[in-house]
């Protein structure tokens, strides 16, 4: 069965901190992996991911890909009280199907 | 990023009464959307896959008699939550696949909080 895990479940950190964000996955004839950031509202679209071993970069977030181990991780230096939200992954099998984690909470204090 | 919108953002209905939710992909021509359904504090879930002029393709364990998909042109998709009850109060979510360029992703609207009274 297909599965996207996501880790951890929620972290609090100060504004400057870096943090990472884990997803492990296991999806079917595996397409691509997407990270989005939850807000109050529907997720927003971060990064997507088809090659191991590169980077993705747009400002303070980061994303790196690794198709060996099945997994990717999402970075954000030096935070901010603005990227308070819930950061999701979804792995796409070859059929399409998008398959979510429960998401990652992140609380950035000031 | 594409735009994808949602109408309406809030519906507070009857017990009994049918909701219709439009998504629509504003600057994309989407053959595909998907329809999610997100309780608090909970992931997405996918509820069905709507393909423009063919039927939706229905997640194990949703009703494809409450809730209704039509996808009738390659901007517009619908939900139709039929004779709603307080347990169908969600944030109801859209997506469309946008296949344009090297790779595909998937644009989300804006959700419609749905409150079943």
């Amino acid at each position: 069965e297909d599965k996207v895990v996501q880790s951890p479940l929620s972290l609090v950190v100060h504004e400057g901190d870096t943090v990472t964000l884990n997803c492990s996955y296991e999806v079917t004839n595996f397409r691509s992996l997407l990270w989005y950031k939850q807000e109050k509202k529907a997720p927003t679209f971060l990064f997507m991911l088809t090659s191991s071993g590169i980077e993705k970069k747009s400002g303070r977030l980061s994303s790196i890909l690794d198709n060996k181990e099945l997994f990717s991780i999402l970075n954000i230096t030096a935070t901010q009280t603005g990227d308070s939200a819930v950061y999701l992954c979804a792995g796409v099998s070859g059929t399409y199907k998008y398959i979510f984690g429960t998401g990652t909470r992140l609380k950035v204090l000031a | 990023g594409a735009v994808v919108s949602q109408h309406p953002s809030w519906v507070i209905c009857k017990s009994g009464t049918s909701v219709k939710i439009e998504c629509r992909s504003l600057d994309f021509q989407a053959t595909t959307m998907f329809w999610y359904r997100q309780f608090p504090k909970q992931s997405l879930m996918l509820m069905a896959t709507s393909n423009e002029g063919s039927k939706a393709t229905y997640e194990q364990g949703v009703e494809k008699d409450k809730f209704l998909i039509n996808h009738a042109s390659l901007t517009l998709s619908t939900l139709t939550v039929t004779s709603a009850h307080p347990e169908d109060s969600s944030f109801y979510i859209c997506s469309a696949r946008d296949v344009r360029g090297a790779g595909e992703t998937q644009y989300f609207g804006p959700g419609t909080r749905l409150l079943v009274l």
